[in-house]
């Protein structure tokens, strides 16, 4: 059981490049989210899925682009990046909320992305 | 949106020491957790907690949700529990997280 993984772990990217963050997950959790960190700040929500097919916005998606095909996988694409986007990236995975399971958040390792 | 609050924004603590660290919410809430994100930046579950008390060795929460706040209390503090720790609260049917922008410990020997 891996848990939540993310690949790249560090990336640096140019001005107006583009590319996906992976986020993956094993535990069967319907719910599935991307947050990004900015130095001395807490999580901000980007973009949230509550199973394959559909996602929504979080509280800062510009700039982001998620689909959900699988259960398992929930990529996240930044098709321009600007340097404003220079940011820690986290994926977190849980159960749906009011299945009476317990829908704690589990975090992966987190990409650091640096945009010059 | 909901707001989240933490107190206070940074400790310095002795080693042994004890300490409380509180997150004050807005509104309703149907999940509440707390992290520990360690100096490498990982984020650790300490507790889930949207109502209630949990105790975890040296560490013990409480939920009082319809007060809207929660508190985490660690005690015999050690170096290792130095970090940034995060309170964080679910609401709505599709569970938008809301973090807090937390608490900066630092444990001295």
């Amino acid at each position: 059981n891996a848990g939540v993984t993310q690949t790249p772990k560090f990336q640096v990217l140019k001005t107006g490049q583009s590319m996906t963050l992976q986020c993956a997950q094993d535990m069967n959790h319907e719910y599935m989210s991307w947050y990004r960190q900015d130095p001395g700040m807490g999580l901000r929500l980007i973009h949230y899925s509550v199973g394959a097919g559909i996602t929504d916005q979080g509280e800062v998606p510009n700039g982001y682009n998620v689909s959900r095909s699988t259960t398992e996988d929930f990529p996240l694409r930044l098709l321009s990046a600007a340097p404003s986007q220079t940011s820690v990236y986290f994926c977190a995975s849980s159960y749906y909320p009011g299945t009476g399971r317990y829908n704690e958040q589990f975090f992966g390792p987190g990409t650091r992305l640096t945009v010059l | 949106g909901i707001q989240v609050e933490q107190s206070p924004p940074d400790l310095i603590l002795q080693e042994g020491a004890n300490s409380t660290l509180r997150c004050n919410f807005s509104d309703s809430v149907n999940n509440l957790q707390w992290f520990h994100q360690n100096p490498w930046g990982q984020l650790i579950n300490l507790f889930y907690i949207p109502s209630g008390t949990k105790q975890n060795g040296r560490l013990s929460a409480t939920t009082v949700a319809t007060e809207r706040y929660s508190l985490l209390y660690i005690s015999s503090s050690q170096t290792t529990d130095s970090g940034v720790y995060f309170c964080a609260v679910g609401s709505g049917g599709y569970q938008k997280v809301t973090f807090g922008t937390g608490t900066k410990l630092q444990v001295i020997p």
